[in-house]
């Protein structure tokens, strides 16, 4: 699986969108890219997944740059309960279940 | 629905013993995935079961097996155990082997000493 990158942690204030980035330089053409969290003390949770075209769902919101190098998960109104780690993660579409979790960004949400 | 649950919750072993770890998918899905998470990483994919065979591995020791039953529960076996088997255990169920949407477990401490 390719590799991906991400910040290692950043900061948000509650109510206000939070930008996490996701760098995937070395996508190649049959990796969707799904990105999952995971709550203090549980375990991971799928959040949303796309190939090409932004994706949107009732958690968040999936920017896929044209060139699908990177992309962005989008949480439109970060509340407390958001603060998590968040994972991008490429899998190839004949992968399997398999997934190739990276360090994640840490996600702050301050009141 | 009750989701995947896992058992026990922790778990304290000596080096050189041997640990069994139970799951129980989410009800409907068939397929099981075991995850091995040490303390401040992500996830590290073990092995996923599916109609009682083993399907895909990750790299993983043979120490490291598993079993899936015709209920489609799972178990995960690890012998000899070292001090870096110390980390969570996690289980993920789907329904099919390659489901988009991975459901997991809250996992299983282990702690080896």
């Amino acid at each position: 699986d390719a590799k991906t990158t991400q910040p290692n942690s950043m900061e948000s204030n509650e109510e206000e969108p939070v930008h996490l980035p996701c760098n995937h330089s070395t996508i190649s053409g049959t990796d969707y890219i799904h990105w999952y969290r995971q709550l203090p003390s549980q375990g991971p949770e799928y959040v949303i997944h796309g190939l090409t075209s932004n994706v949107n769902n009732r958690m968040a919101s999936l920017a896929i740059a044209e060139d699908r190098k990177s992309s962005t998960l989008i949480l439109h109104r970060a509340t407390l309960r958001d603060a998590a780690v968040y994972y991008c993660i490429l899998r190839d579409w004949d992968a399997g279940n398999m997934l190739t979790f990276g360090g994640g960004t840490r996600l702050m949400v301050k009141p | 629905d009750a989701g995947v649950t896992q058992s026990p919750t922790h778990l304290i072993k000596t080096r050189g013993q041997q640990v069994t770890l139970r799951c129980s998918p989410k009800s409907g899905h068939d397929t099981v995935s075991w995850y091995q998470q040490a303390l401040g990483q992500g996830p590290q994919f073990i092995f996923q079961y599916y109609e009682e065979e083993e399907r895909q591995r990750g790299n993983f020791p043979d120490r490291f097996s598993g079993h899936q039953f015709p209920n489609y529960s799972s178990e995960l076996n690890v012998n000899a155990l070292l001090l870096g088997d110390s980390a969570l255990y996690l289980c993920a169920s789907t329904p099919g082997q390659s489901s988009y949407e991975q459901y997991f477990g809250p996992g299983t401490r282990l702690t080896v000493t």
